[in-house]
């Protein structure tokens, strides 16, 4: 069966460091969004990409980068890691650009910064 | 002011007990609207899609108020296993493309 997956689903780092977070789906889609959800907002979009090496900016961007190789791989970076960026954050892909597209999300990786 | 406003709960009800949600949201320009299902450290997950003319699907009935700006999800016969929490989200144009926009999320706990 398609999936989407994230690791490592737990992650604990020091301030200062670099943080790569994983994405891989195997649903074929063209779109992959990551966001991140901290308690008392919603879902709050980070980057997302339309394709391979398409990538934009959400809404929550800054100290986060994403690259697109190929279909199946939205990695996330922090490029250094900030208490700010304690939090849960979920990578989704859809087929599709319609205002309809459903998005199917990863489990999650819960990250821990010190 | 956020883009898309619940009531964040928790609602406690018993078993068997009808329980309605509210979500308004300010862009009037939004497309579409659905209700997510998110269960306790899991993923959001697609409830259901809701749609101009309201629809139901089993025991969940979604409506959509275009002119106040609202979306409601009514649970009939809740079950335990219903207790997670409802995420109500309206997709926005933004920059050319479509962006889902998500509420905090309405907590719901059906008890014994």
């Amino acid at each position: 069966d398609a999936e989407i997956t994230q690791s490592p689903r737990h992650k604990i780092t020091e301030t200062g460091r670099q943080v790569t977070l994983a994405c891989h789906q195997t649903w074929n889609h063209n779109n992959m969004f990551w966001y991140r959800q901290d308690l008392g907002h919603g879902l709050r979009l980070i980057h997302y990409s339309y394709g391979v090496q398409d990538t934009n900016k959400g809404e929550v961007s800054d100290g986060y980068s994403v690259s697109r190789s190929n279909t199946e791989d939205l990695p996330l970076t922090l490029e250094s890691a900030a208490s700010s960026q304690t939090s849960v954050y979920f990578c989704a892909s859809s087929g599709g650009t319609s205002a309809q597209e459903t998005q199917y999300f990863g489990p999650g990786t819960r990250l821990l910064v010190l | 002011r956020k883009e898309v406003e619940q009531d964040p709960g928790p609602f406690n009800v018993p078993e068997g007990a009808t329980v309605a949600f509210n979500c308004t949201y300010s862009n009037s320009a939004s497309q579409s609207f659905f209700w997510y299902r998110q269960d306790c450290r899991k993923e959001p997950k697609l409830l259901m899609s809701v749609y101009s003319s309201g629809n139901e699907d089993g025991r969940f009935t979604a409506q959509l108020n275009r002119a106040s700006q609202y979306i409601s999800l009514l649970i009939r016969d809740s079950k335990l296993s219903d207790s997670a929490t409802y995420l109500c989200v309206v997709t926005s144009l933004m920059d050319s493309s479509y962006k889902l926009i998500f509420g905090s999320g309405t907590r719901l706990l059906v008890r014994p």
